[in-house]
């Protein structure tokens, strides 16, 4: 079956502690995103990636890092600059026009203790 | 740049009755528009799209949504609610041109519940 994996679906942080989040996806998907998501503030953009080896940042950037090495994978760590990480995250890929159904995974959600 | 503004946060109706969930967009170029489904602690599905051609989407699960250019608008509707609609629900609209043409904005969501 085609879709996307995000996994763990839930994680628990210490403060002062990095963590990775992973995405893996595929449906031969060019372009993936993540997304963070709070009560009431709806989807909020982190970083996306069109193409590998190239990521761009999103309207949220600070305290998190991505990578894109490969076309399937697009994890995200949230590092301990993040103050407020505790949020549900969601990633999604899709073929990257502006046409296209952005497709999401399952999501994981954070909570720091 | 481009926006969505859903209206209204929370929306209860009873079952059986009409759903209308509201969405007005800018955008400074032809809008390509989304409305996803959310269930609780689970992913975004997409219900329907607007892109080109008919204005009136039909989408899974029989909702529905017209786009009215005049008034930027693109509201989701379904005649009759049932119980399994009760879930979140987001609009979203294509971003511009160029390196981000993929991307979505979205709105803050609206979410629906549904009385027996």
């Amino acid at each position: 079956d085609g879709g996307i994996t995000q996994s763990p679906k839930y994680l628990f942080r210490k403060e002062g502690q990095n963590v990775t989040l992973s995405c893996e996806q595929n449906l031969n998907h060019d372009a993936m995103y993540w997304y963070r998501q709070d009560p009431g503030q709806g989807l909020r953009l982190i970083y996306y990636s069109q193409i590998v080896n190239d990521f761009q940042k999103g309207d949220i950037a600070e305290g998190y890092s991505v990578s894109r090495e490969k076309k399937e994978s697009f994890p995200l760590t949230v590092t301990s600059a993040q103050k407020n990480p505790t949020a549900f995250y969601l990633c999604a890929s899709s073929i990257g026009r502006r046409t296209d159904t952005q497709y999401f995974g399952p999501g994981t959600r954070l909570t720091v203790l | 740049a481009q926006s969505v503004t859903q209206l209204g946060s929370h929306v209860s109706v009873s079952e059986g009755a009409l759903v209308l969930l509201r969405c007005n967009y800018s955008s400074s170029v032809p809008p390509y528009l989304f409305w996803y489904v959310q269930y609780p602690n689970q992913g975004l599905q997409l219900l329907l799209k607007y892109t080109t051609g008919a204005t009136l989407v039909k989408g899974i699960n029989g909702f529905e949504a017209e786009f009215k250019k005049s008034e930027t608008s693109f509201h989701l509707t379904k005649p009759s609610a049932h119980m399994s609609d009760a879930a979140e629900y987001f609009c979203a609209v294509s971003a511009g041109y160029g390196g981000s043409q993929g991307n979505l904005i979205f709105g803050k969501g609206t979410k629906l519940s549904v009385k027996p």
